[in-house]
């Protein structure tokens, strides 16, 4: 069973400041993506990451996918406030054992809280 | 920019009633999906949908569940006799995974009350 692990679970940041949120998971997959989710809203796309070394930016935001460790990164750069709010990874294990594309298996979700 | 779209917003429903959940799916899109999030924990996988059938489903999509695609437009998900633990909000997707950067677009979701 695949897992995907994030963490920390619970971040809390004063604006400003930079840091990263860690995705790992537990089978080969070669398809990652972020997702943003506000309070009672639904998932908004970040980035979509399809291979080994792959690394994305959009603004403050920044992925990257490290397919040998099984690990993706979300970093946050001179954080604002609008970007509190719930991030969650997914993988689709897209490939592996002949499983079909679009199951994703979602993280727990980091939430993040930017401070003035 | 198109959307999925979601229908109702919020859902009552007593306990051992059947409920069905609207969605409509962004026009081009070839593959459905159906996930739910119980509050404040993540968000899971249910079941996928392309040509008219199932492609793959979860432990949680048990008969009660069911899938149809009744016409065009409209992906709608049942649940046959609804239990407290079916409280949800559930989100429908949509995507063309004939292009490999395209990520599943998400509906604004159905909030699921059961009493």
């Amino acid at each position: 069973e695949l897992k995907v692990e994030q963490n920390p679970l619970f971040l809390s940041m004063q604006e400003g400041k930079n840091y990263t949120i860690y995705c790992n998971y537990s089978t080969t997959s070669d398809r990652l993506y972020w997702y943003r989710q506000d309070p009672g809203k639904s998932l908004e796309s970040l980035f979509v990451l399809l291979s080994n070394g792959a690394v994305k930016q959009e603004g403050r935001l920044m992925a990257s996918l490290d397919t040998k460790a099984r690990l993706s990164t979300l970093h946050i750069t001179a954080a604002v406030h609008d970007l509190s709010a719930t991030y969650f990874c997914a993988v689709d294990p897209a490939g592996a054992g002949g499983t079909s594309y679009g199951k994703l298996t979602f993280g727990q979700g980091t939430i993040l809280t930017v401070h003035p | 920019e198109p959307e999925v779209t979601q229908t109702p917003s919020h859902q009552v429903t007593q306990m051992g009633q059947e409920v069905i959940l609207r969605c409509v799916p962004i026009s081009n899109h070839l593959y459905f999906y159906w996930y739910r999030q119980i509050l404040g924990q993540k968000v899971e996988f249910l079941v996928s949908f392309y040509n008219n059938e199932i492609s793959e489903k979860s432990e949680i999509f048990d008969d009660q569940f069911s899938v149809e695609r009744p016409d065009g437009s409209n992906f709608t998900l049942k649940i046959r006799s609804t239990k407290l633990e079916d409280s949800a909000m559930y989100f429908c997707a949509s995507s063309n995974q004939w292009v490999d950067s395209e990520p599943q677009h998400f509906g604004d979701g159905t909030r699921l009350s059961i009493l």
